[in-house]
């Protein structure tokens, strides 16, 4: 099964701390792309961060990063000073290559960010 | 500026209508998608269009039609629309790199009510 699976519907945070939000996936490709897209209410799907299979280094955007184990198959998403417009869904997705280039989405965690 | 934009943003109509989605990008993209959102916030690939070619085709009925004129418009056609196809459908384009498909880019949604 091509599945990526999000194990929390939900998640909450205090103003300012840390959350991490964890995907895991599957695949039996080598070389794939990674990425977690937020959804706020005003329903916009924005792109928070990608990673690529093949970079061992895991991807950093301001407060916003991956933790990426390959070989467990799992990408988490580090938001770190959490701040009010942070919440949101949050879907992890990944890339199918060579012919067919969807995105498939996990189910995504909804985030709170309490003041 | 924007990037991937889509009409209606909000569709309203009876069961059994005709209706018509419209995507356009700005972003020089050879590649367009249509997305489903239901009402559980799962997202999955319908179609994909490379250059007005059709790539996917994700077991959609075929009451759904996409229409590529040009490169940088995909359009969705809904024939005797159902209940079941009340959702948020979004689109979305790419560029490929070396044989890669890019990130890809959402439009706002266009959600789809059926009474």
């Amino acid at each position: 099964a091509q599945t990526v699976t999000q194990s929390q519907p939900e998640m909450s945070v205090q103003e300012a701390e840390t959350v991490t939000l964890s995907c895991t996936y599957d695949t039996s490709e080598s070389d794939y792309y990674l990425f977690w897209y937020k959804q706020p209410p005003s329903r916009q799907m924005i792109l928070v961060i990608r990673q690529e299979a093949y970079k061992q280094q895991n991807a950093t955007e301001n407060r916003f990063s991956v933790n990426f184990q390959k070989a467990a198959k799992s990408f988490s998403l580090k938001i770190s000073d959490s701040q009010l417009g942070d919440a949101a869904m949050y879907f992890c997705a990944r890339r199918f290559q060579g012919g067919s280039e969807k995105l498939v989405f996990g189910k995504g965690t909804k985030l709170t960010v309490n003041p | 500026d924007t990037a991937v934009s889509q009409t209606p943003k909000y569709l309203v109509t009876q069961m059994g209508n005709d209706k018509s989605i419209k995507c356009e990008q700005n972003l020089g993209h050879d590649t367009m998608y249509w997305y489903k959102q239901d009402s559980k916030k799962f997202l999955k690939i319908m179609f994909s269009y490379n250059n007005k070619e059709l790539i996917i085709n994700e077991t959609v009925p075929n009451r759904f039609s996409p229409k590529s004129p040009d490169k940088a418009h995909l359009n969705l056609h809904i024939n005797s629309l159902e209940l079941g196809d009340s959702a948020v459908y979004f689109c979305a384009s790419s560029q490929e790199m070396q044989g890669i498909q890019e990130t890809q880019y959402f439009g706002p949604g266009t959600r789809l009510l059926v009474l």
